[in-house]
């Protein structure tokens, strides 16, 4: 079974640039959440999609942050314009239903120079 | 919401030593606690969950507990192998979510010698 898959790996840009991040979940899997990881520390919840809703983006900084799921599978996370601070790992997971395992990809590194 | 505290944050251990890893959550309505174990480069994977209508669950030679009076729980590994060293996190549903939704730790750095 393929796995969640991330592009790009890797992702250098300066600061008040904007960028965008593509998810595919794993076939089939109906919710999909993409996480914050800064250098050590636990990854953050931003957003979590239920098919193309959005189920929870309490945490997601709206005035910068845009996330889409339009046709319930692949998903893209904005920013913009990019700050320092947004320098992180972005984790995209997704899992079969709500209260199932989820799945991590593995993450597109950015850095805001 | 739900705060999720993790200890320690480094652990170094001699190989087939055991190691322990402890957790306390805050919200008394959370009722399941995984643990993920994420290599360099990689995303973090589920090595084991527990959830609150058990004290202990085992697998090979990992195990997590659960003390739900004091609000803790913990992960154990017993004959440590070189290929365990990662960082672990610990970590409980917010707002008593689903089990995607999670609030995690900030992680323990486990280093097995050979």
């Amino acid at each position: 079974e393929a796995g969640v898959a991330q592009s790009p790996r890797y992702k250098i840009i300066e600061k008040r640039q904007s960028v965008a991040f593509w998810c595919n979940p794993i076939s089939g899997h109906a919710t999909l959440y993409w996480y914050q990881q800064i250098l050590g520390q636990g990854p953050k919840l931003l957003i979590q999609f239920q098919n193309n809703g959005v189920v929870d983006d309490s945490q997601l900084p709206k005035d910068r942050f845009s996330a889409e799921r339009l046709k319930g599978v692949d998903s893209t996370l904005k920013i913009q314009p990019a700050k320092l601070e947004d320098s992180a790992v972005y984790l995209c997971a997704s899992s079969l239903l709500l209260n199932t395992e989820a799945f991590f990809g593995q993450g597109t590194r950015l850095t805001v120079v | 919401g739900e705060n999720v505290e993790q200890h320690p944050s480094t652990l170094s251990v001699q190989e087939g030593d055991s190691a322990v890893i402890k957790c306390t959550y805050s919200d008394s309505a959370s009722n399941y606690f995984p643990w993920y174990k994420q290599e360099l480069g990689k995303g973090p994977q589920l090595i084991i969950d527990i959830r609150s209508n058990v004290g202990e669950k085992k697998d090979q030679r990992i195990a997590v507990t659960l003390n739900k009076t004091a609000k803790h729980f913990s992960l154990h590994i017993t004959e440590t192998q070189p290929e365990d060293s990662a960082v672990y996190f610990c970590a409980a549903p917010n707002y008593g979510g689903s089990q995607g939704n999670l609030i995690f730790g900030k992680g323990t750095k486990l280093s097995v010698k050979p």
